[in-house]
């Protein structure tokens, strides 16, 4: 089984705070990190895939930084905003035998307070 | 465009029915997978296929079977349920071999197993 691991596991944070969330995966067999925003009532959507240690990706007020070595990745909110209220879920993509396997973390549930 | 479709939307079982949950995908996608969500868990695999003809086993797949009946096609058996089966399920579909890829969720399954 493997090990994909999220911190915390929620989050109080008032509207304008800036935070940041952890996901830790195996460092052997890396073939891509997943993150995903999963609102109430919704499906899961994908926010980044990351593929490169060093990777750096930004989507609006959303980043992300991969550091495969090590086996982490941080997802970071600027400015939090009460529609940012949501699971925050990564997942982990192995090569070798589990190719194609796709691994979920148990989440990080965010809430926005205005 | 449809996506990933889940059907049914919810369902109420008796301990020892069995069913199917059924999974289609219109994006042409190799990998579909089962998760079931759990509160405080997150998804866990049950089963995936990363291509068409094979299946193989997630975190938690005893008490299921699976069938990829084409490659659009991914469904989900429960022989006989088990009221430790209650959850969400939900099917998702990616394209493996291409790297930068994310997985595409169905709207999810409410399973309830009296």
């Amino acid at each position: 089984i493997l090990n994909v691991e999220q911190s915390p596991q929620s989050l109080h944070v008032q509207e304008g705070d800036s935070t940041n969330f952890t996901c830790s995966f195996p460092s052997s067999n890396f073939y891509a990190l997943h993150w995903y925003r999963w609102e109430t009532a919704k499906s899961p959507e994908a926010l980044f895939v990351m593929t490169l240690n060093g990777d750096e990706k930004k989507k609006g007020r959303i980043s992300a930084t991969l550091n495969t070595k090590e086996g982490y990745s941080y997802l970071y909110i600027k400015g939090s905003q009460p529609e940012d209220s949501a699971t925050y879920l990564c997942a982990f993509n192995a090569g070798g035998t589990s190719y194609g396997k796709l691994t979920f973390g148990q989440g990080t549930i965010l809430t926005v307070h205005p | 465009n449809a996506g990933v479709t889940q059907t049914p939307k919810f369902q109420v079982l008796k301990t020892g029915q069995s069913m199917t949950l059924q999974c289609a995908q219109d994006m042409n996608h190799n990998s579909m997978y089962w998760y079931r969500q759990d509160p405080g868990m997150g998804l866990r695999l049950i089963y995936y296929s990363a291509s068409e003809g094979t299946t193989d086993k997630g975190e938690v797949p005893n008490g299921y079977n699976v069938s990829r009946l084409n490659k659009r096609e991914f469904s989900l058996r429960l022989e006989s349920a088990a009221p430790s089966q209650t959850s969400v399920y939900f099917c998702a579909s990616s394209e493996v071999w291409t790297v930068n890829t994310e997985a595409f969720f169905g709207q999810g399954t409410r399973l309830t197993v009296v």
